[in-house]
């Protein structure tokens, strides 16, 4: 089975600090790992993925995450907040489970940036 | 270029009620799915479909109906509306063999 744990319901950051959302997944299998950012009043957009290959990924808006399989982690961070990037992040853990690929979800991150 | 959209973006209805939200795709991507959003628990599978006239359940499917007549259609009906069926649905759509899906914008569904 597998399953995502969020460390963190809620981060608060200052403008131009470093943004580091925790992820921890657990797999039976190789993971896909994604992370997906909401906005208010909107659906989820794809931050970035990880499926194989190389294990740091860049993503859109300077967001990057590492796969650490010793770990089982999956972090996400930013070196300098923007106060755009206030928004909830969820990490999910890509799985088959008959004809479709399925994602489970962690339960959120809301992130603040403080001015 | 439309994408992927949802309707009615917000309602509100009476237990007992039944309640049926649309999920509508431009890309004539294979899967769609449907997923609920609670506070404290992220998102959670309803149902999800491969294609035309095949669907099957995800973690949470009690108390929903879904059908695919259409690949760019994916409808979601509540039978009979509870209180606990207030939430937030979200639709995805993603392409054959790819591993990424593509959210509509949700509809906040309020069971009085």
């Amino acid at each position: 089975a597998q399953s995502v744990t969020q460390l963190g319901s809620h981060v608060s950051v200052s403008e131009g600090a470093l943004v580091l959302l925790r992820c921890n997944y657990s797999s039976s299998v190789p993971p896909y790992l994604f992370w997906y950012v909401q906005y208010p009043n909107q659906g989820l957009q794809l931050l970035l993925k990880y499926t194989t290959g190389a294990t740091l990924v860049k993503g859109i808006n300077g967001f990057e995450a590492e796969f650490k399989k010793s770990e089982t982690s999956f972090h996400l961070t930013k070196p300098s907040a923007h106060m755009s990037d206030a928004a909830e992040y969820f990490c999910a853990v890509s799985f088959r489970s008959g004809s479709a690929r399925q994602l489970t979800f962690g339960s959120g991150t809301q992130l603040t940036v403080l001015p | 270029d439309a994408g992927i959209t949802q309707s009615p973006r917000y309602k509100i209805t009476e237990t007992g009620r039944q309640v049926t939200l649309m999920c509508h795709q431009t890309w004539s991507h294979s899967y769609m799915f449907w997923y609920r959003q609670d506070l404290g628990h992220g998102l959670r599978l309803i149902y999800y479909s491969a294609a035309a006239d095949i669907t099957d359940k995800g973690e949470v499917p009690d108390g929903y109906v879904v059908s695919r007549s259409k690949t760019e259609n994916f409808p979601l009906t509540l039978e009979s509306a509870t209180r606990s069926q207030t939430s937030v649905y979200f639709c995805a759509s993603s392409e054959l063999r790819s591993d990424t899906q593509y959210f509509g914008p949700g509809t906040r569904l309020t069971v009085l």
